[in-house]
């Protein structure tokens, strides 16, 4: 079956990067993209990216364009998305999900905490 | 940027049927896609491609588009149908750019 199984929570300061993981199995990795979307608590989801892990080619919501980089690692069937300049707005949780135009599965989450 | 409008809230009695609403300038063109999600767990596809239900959602989950609206409908609502539900689209630009509406909280009592 279709897991994504992501890396631990994170706690950082503002004005530092985070690099979550996105751990894919139970399909070709390279045959769907990958959607990052986050949710801050008591909010609303938004999404942030996608990539097709066969190309690497990427696209952004306007509002990360600059700040959010998705990257892949084929050979370990691992996806990656990296935020920088963190700021307070930026808790909240980030899922990744397996996408065919649309996030189809999604990851368990993963918790980044920005606090000084 | 491009939006999608869903109401805050709605709130049915067991039995009854409840009604989503999510509307958007692209959805004459592009697809409505809706996700339910419960307290603490990852959102779950319930429609896709306007009106068709993944395996194992249950049948009173159904989803229709028309013009610049789609609705998702669950007839004969049950208690464990209470949850967040969010719909999705893609702009018109091209660009594979993803939104999600602001979400409705279903409460069934």
């Amino acid at each position: 079956q279709v897991q994504l199984v992501q890396s631990g929570a994170e706690v950082k300061k503002p004005g530092a990067s985070v690099k979550v993981s996105c751990k894919a199995s139970g399909y070709t990795f390279t045959s769907y993209d990958i959607n990052w979307v986050r949710q801050a608590t008591g909010q609303g989801l938004e999404w942030m990216g996608w990539m097709n892990p066969n190309s690497g080619n990427t696209g952004y919501a306007q509002k990360f364009q600059g700040r959010v980089t998705i990257t892949r690692n084929t050979s370990i069937s691992t996806a990656y998305m990296e935020l920088s300049s963190l700021r307070s707005e930026d808790t909240a949780v980030y899922y990744c999900a397996r996408a065919s135009g649309y996030p189809r599965e999604w990851g368990q989450g993963t918790l980044v905490t920005v606090s000084s | 940027s491009y939006e999608l409008t869903q109401p805050p809230s709605v709130s049915v009695s067991p039995g009854q049927t409840a009604r989503i609403t999510c509307s958007g300038d692209a959805l004459p063109k592009k697809y409505a896609y809706w996700y339910q999600q419960k307290s603490g767990q990852a959102p779950v596809l319930v429609i896709y491609e306007d009106s068709k239900r993944p395996s194992g959602i249950p049948e009173r989950f159904s989803g229709s588009s028309s013009g610049t609206m789609a609705t998702l409908t669950i007839s004969g609502a049950q208690v464990e149908d209470e949850a967040d539900y969010y719909c999705y689209s893609t702009d018109s630009s091209g660009n594979h750019r993803g939104v999600f509406g602001g979400g409705t909280k279903l409460t069934v009592l």
